[in-house]
């Protein structure tokens, strides 16, 4: 496609259920990047991929989110037994190298 | 530790006057500095880039190490203007993204 594309575009979840968010970046963006966004915390990061690997996972909240990406395109973001807290929008990028970053529309995730 | 401020939540302005966004940066280093824009129901875009040094939908903004800001400026606000604005920083390379809170600016006609 043309841009990022992210889904599901909403999700409502029970505490403690587990939830996985898609990313697929744009064709040929060796660069992708997670951020969440928030009330009152704006935008934040969670996770940046080079490839498959991630080289900074410095922004993850908690042991209980996790990411990965396949095949140097697609990415899955994995909330474990997830809290209200984690109620945001999860917002995707793609980039390449040296170049600015494409956003997604975002999951909104809302946790009951 | 690096750090974006925008200190303004809020700006409303007429139509037709000018524009000031504030951002001002801490980094250690050469960072690269972004305005980002989000229009009701559309997803975030980049605006500019420092390094570009263009003009975007008659918008400017110009880094001042000395002050370590870098002031989003438009001469003469349009109702398209209505939006979520975000200063940004990022090192060099493909580095996270470090956003300010944000300021959302309403052009009144």
């Amino acid at each position: 496609g043309a841009g990022v594309s992210q889904s599901p575009s909403n999700k409502v979840t029970e505490k403690g259920k587990d939830v996985e968010l898609r990313c697929d970046p744009i064709s040929g963006h060796t660069a992708l990047y997670w951020y969440r966004q928030s009330l009152g915390q704006g935008l934040e990061f969670l996770i940046y991929f080079q490839g498959n690997s991630a080289p900074d996972k410095s922004g993850l909240p908690s042991d209980r989110f996790s990411a990965e990406r396949t095949g140097g395109s697609v990415s899955t973001l994995t909330i474990q037994r997830t809290q209200q807290e984690d109620s945001a929008v999860y917002l995707c990028a793609s980039s390449l190298l040296g170049q600015p970053q494409h956003f997604g529309d975002g999951t909104r995730l809302s946790i009951l | 530790a690096q750090r974006v401020t925008q200190p303004e939540k809020l700006l409303s302005v007429f139509k037709g006057a000018p524009v000031e966004l504030k951002c001002n940066y801490s980094y250690s280093g050469s960072p690269e500095l972004f305005w980002y824009v989000q229009y009701s129901r559309q997803r975030l875009q980049l605006l500019l880039r420092h390094i570009s040094r263009e003009s975007i939908k008659g918008f400017t903004a110009d880094l001042n190490k000395g002050e370590t800001s870098f002031h989003l400026k438009k001469p003469f606000a349009q109702e398209e203007d209505s939006a979520m604005y975000y200063c940004a920083l990022s090192g060099t390379g493909n580095t996270p993204l470090v956003f300010g809170k944000g300021t959302r600016l309403s052009v009144i006609a």
